[in-house]
């Protein structure tokens, strides 16, 4: 059971947009900086956005973060094919101390 | 461009202890504000965080782990090391080692202000089995 809660999968057609959910609590997500991660097959995961709705470089704009309380939700426009891969939230617990990770959202371009 | 390579032993007996280095190129393991973080992915299953160590011999534990885990770093071979003691099967996985960003120098404190991993090594399956 992973403290931190997502959809086992979503899916979406080609082009179209795609919302993933994270949610928390206030001692992690709520007081926290959360970060997201891609995981391609049979590849290591990739970060995508730091900081709740930063992208590090070469992370195009169709990625998207952003928060509200004690979740957040990654945002994926302009679906590709390419894209289908597990996505991962994770951030800090202050009261676990500990970094925390998401059990992963499966995406699937229809 | 900072690259980590995960290396040690694919298969490891029940009851012994996994040991694997992470050796980092293109870049200084003694950078400020950066730690050097295990995440562990068992066969089909999310990401699980062990640990995270600072250049200066700093630790994270992750709770669950704490009395079976030991990271370590030589910086003058610019690799950090994992060890897991009394491993069983539950403990079989992809390893990866990653940079964990997020961390502030406050009049020569590491203050932890978010948590990020990148770059990731690409991983190493490690097999607990008889």
């Amino acid at each position: 059971q992973s403290v931190l809660t997502q959809p086992p999968s979503v899916s979406a057609a080609p082009g179209q947009k795609v919302t993933i959910s994270c949610s928390g609590s206030s001692s992690n997500i709520g007081s926290n900086y959360v970060s997201w991660y891609q995981q391609l097959p049979g590849t290591a995961p990739k970060l995508l956005i730091y900081d709740n709705n930063k992208r590090p470089s070469g992370i195009p704009d169709r990625f998207s973060g952003s928060k509200s309380g004690t979740s957040v939700t990654l945002g994926i426009t302009e679906l590709q094919t390419g894209d289908e891969a597990d996505f991962y939230c994770g951030t800090w617990d202050s009261s676990l101390n500990a970094v925390v990770f998401g059990g992963g959202t499966k995406l699937t371009v229809l | 461009q900072l690259q980590l390579q995960e290396s040690g032993p694919g298969l490891v007996r029940p009851s012994e202890t996994l040991s694997l280095t992470c050796s980092v190129s293109g870049g200084s393991i003694s950078s400020n504000a950066y730690y050097w973080g295990w995440i562990r992915q068992p066969p089909g299953k999310g990401l699980e965080w062990l640990g995270s160590i600072y250049y200066s011999g700093s630790t994270y534990y992750s709770p669950s782990l704490k009395s079976r885990v030991t990271i370590s770093v030589d910086t003058s071979k610019n690799q950090v090391s994992l060890e897991l003691s009394s491993v069983t099967a539950t403990d079989t996985a992809v390893y990866y080692c990653a940079r964990h960003g997020g961390f502030e120098v406050v009049d020569s404190i590491v203050i932890l202000f978010s948590t990020w991993f990148d770059p990731w090594g690409q991983g190493t399956l490690v097999t607990v089995s008889s």
